[in-house]
């Protein structure tokens, strides 16, 4: 089992729909969660962050965090063409390692 | 601009040379990582150096050696490499090596091998 999985895409979406990206992770002792953006050719890019059960919300972007299920979600309101990119979720825990665990990352088309 | 930059951009070269990719970070910052980009693959860490001691070395071979003088500069010099050595090589730091601080990125280094 990959410590963290997400689907590969593409994640296709029409401009102005919202985007949903999901990713589950093995570690039930992972405490933050980071979602960056990359363009390709381009280096990752932070996104969001979040470190608590719930919703986080910044602008367009919210952060969906459900520690039970192990899982954590990037929802992208009012989808631009600009926001296709492929993006990565990771992972930390307070120990152990102490860098991020990446997912493959989703790639997103945003349809004119 | 994240303040974190690398040199060089892109990188070529062949199996017997000697070569070192570098990272800087105007950020003020505790902790440095190498990472590496395969196609297709998610990235993986290589090396993390907090306060410029190496705190994690990920099963990396040994033709790759880092190097972090003080805490805005990291090195990875490169020896002997192999054709899948090939990969984009991303630096990154964070104000400490906590699980909470966020970890910026610089541009990365498009390096082939031939």
């Amino acid at each position: 089992q990959k410590e963290v999985e997400q689907n590969s895409g593409p994640l296709s979406v029409p401009e102005g729909a919202i985007a949903s990206l999901n990713c589950t992770y093995s570690d039930r002792g992972s405490q933050s969660f980071f979602w960056y953006r990359q363009y390709s050719g381009k280096s990752p890019e932070l996104i969001m962050s979040i470190y608590s059960n719930g919703d986080k919300e910044d602008g367009r972007f919210t952060a969906q965090l459900n520690k039970a299920s192990q899982y954590v979600s990037l929802l992208i309101r009012d989808s631009q063409p600009s926001d296709s990119a492929t993006y990565l979720c990771a992972v930390n825990r307070y120990t152990g390692r102490r860098a991020l665990t990446f997912g493959s990352g989703t790639r997103l088309q945003v349809q004119p | 601009e994240t303040g974190v930059t690398q040199t060089p951009r892109h990188l070529v070269m062949g199996m017997t040379n000697k070569k070192s990719l570098k990272c800087e970070q105007h950020l003020g910052h505790n902790a440095m990582y190498w990472y590496k980009q395969s196609a297709k693959k998610p990235l993986e860490l290589m090396f993390v150096y907090s306060l410029e001691e190496r705190v994690e070395n990920n099963s990396v071979p040994s033709r790759f050696s880092p190097e972090c003088p003080n805490s805005s500069h990291l090195f990875l010099h490169l020896h002997t490499l192999q054709p899948e050595d090939s990969a984009l090589y991303l630096c990154a730091s964070s104000r400490t090596s906590g699980a909470a601080d966020t970890q910026y990125f610089g541009p990365g280094t498009r390096l082939t091998v031939l």
